[in-house]
Parts: structure tokens; sequence; C-alpha cells
């Protein structure tokens, strides 16, 4: 079975301070994706990235940056330089690849993490 | 990104009632459809996957006859939720995927209330 843990449940910070988001994962597949999203007030899901398990490099885009660590199963996102508007649950997700390997399966949540960012 | 409609974006209904949540892909073919709630202050959990002209696959926990999927459409997904109740109040998020499809957009999502 799959699981994906975000073990900081809260995450309070003062605007541009840097902040990490821990999320770490656990599968039997071999080829798999990871994903994380943002979720503001409104509720509608922000796609951020998409991650598979081939490429273990690390990506930056603005502000934001992801570490995948396939040795010890995280997929860590920082966000540099924080923002008010950067105040959201940030859920991390893993995906099956469906039965053809070309495209994901049913995603699987962690539980999220609540970040407050105070000006 | 891809384009993702949901209707209502909330609802409001009396216990007993049955409630139809509408998904669309504006613009492009969804030949699979995820249906996800959200309760309060917790996550996602996948509810079915249906795929186009297919009977909807449920996880374990969801109640089929409760929760009718139809997907008779490329672009169009509803969730109806029969007979509701207030645990039934939830966030419905539908999420449909083209074929080879390597993004996944969510919908807005639906909040429903059941009094």
């Amino acid at each position: 079975a799959q699981k994906v843990t975000q073990a900081q449940t809260e995450i309070s910070v003062v605007e541009k301070e840097d902040v990490t988001l821990d999320c770490v994962y656990e599968t039997r597949d071999t080829t798999y994706y990871l994903f994380w999203y943002k979720q503001p007030p409104s509720g509608e899901l922000v796609f951020l990235i998409r991650r598979n398990s081939f490429d273990e490099q690390n990506e930056i885009s603005g502000r934001y940056s992801w570490n995948f660590q396939k040795s010890t199963s995280s997929f860590n996102f920082t966000i540099t330089a924080s923002q008010v508007v950067d105040s959201a649950v940030y859920f991390c997700a893993l995906s099956e690849l469906n039965a053809g390997g070309t495209s994901y399966g049913k995603l699987t949540f962690g539980q999220g993490t609540i970040l407050t960012v105070h000006p | 990104g891809a384009v993702v409609s949901q209707h209502p974006s909330w609802v409001i209904c009396k216990s007993g009632t049955s409630v139809k949540i509408e998904c669309r892909s504006l613009d492009f073919q969804a030949t699979t459809m995820f249906w996800y709630r959200q309760f309060p202050k917790q996550s996602l959990m996948l509810m079915a996957t249906s795929n186009e002209g297919s009977k909807a696959t449920y996880e374990q926990g969801v109640e089929k006859d409760k929760f009718l999927i139809n997907h008779a459409s490329l672009t169009l997904s509803t969730l109806t939720v029969t007979s509701a109740h207030p645990e039934d109040s939830s966030f419905y998020i539908c999420t449909p995927r083209g074929q080879g499809a390597a993004e996944q957009f969510f919908g807005p999502g639906t909040r429903l209330t059941v009094l």
C-alpha cells in the first residue's frame, strides 16, 4: 500500500523567512509520480510540481524548490523568502502509474501542512 | 493548464435529498475521472475511479449505491449523492485525466452541506 507522511501539521513563519515542508512516502512500486499541491482558503487545489521516480534532479521554480531523495523516500518542498500569499495548506501526493506505465493513477495524499506566513 | 469546471460550487440541502454534482473537462477528453472528497480539516481521499462508458470502481468503504457516478461522455462526469445525510457534508473534487496525460488538474470543488 502507498502512504504519504507530512509530519508537520502546522508551520508558522514571518515573511521573508525560508520554510521547508517535509514529505516522506512509502510505496512498493519502482516507478511512480510525486506531486505537490497548494490549497488556498478557496479550496481549489493548485498544481505545483510533478516528479517521476526516474528523475532525482532537484528543481527550482522562482521562490520554490524541491529536493527529491529516493534513498530516503523524501520529496521536500522549500519556499524561499516566504510571502503572506504563500499561506495555505500544502499537500504532497504519490501516484502509481497506470497499467501501461504511461500515466498516473489515483493519488494518495499526505495529511497536509498548514503554512501561515505572518507579515 | 487544463480547464476543469464543477457545478455547483456549493450546495446546501436537507437530509434525505439527493444532490448531483457535475464535472466537466473543458479543453480535453477525459478518459478517466477520479472523484475525491475532503472532510473539514482533513486530507483528500479517493472515492472512486471511472472510465468513460464503464462502471465506476469504488474505494473500500465508499458505498456505490449511495454515490452514483456516471461518466457517459469524455467531457462530463456526474456524482450523485443519494439520500444525503449530515455525515456526507464534505468538499467533493473531481479530477479528469486524458489519455497519456502527465499532469493532473483538479476541479474547483463542490462544497456540500447537508442539514
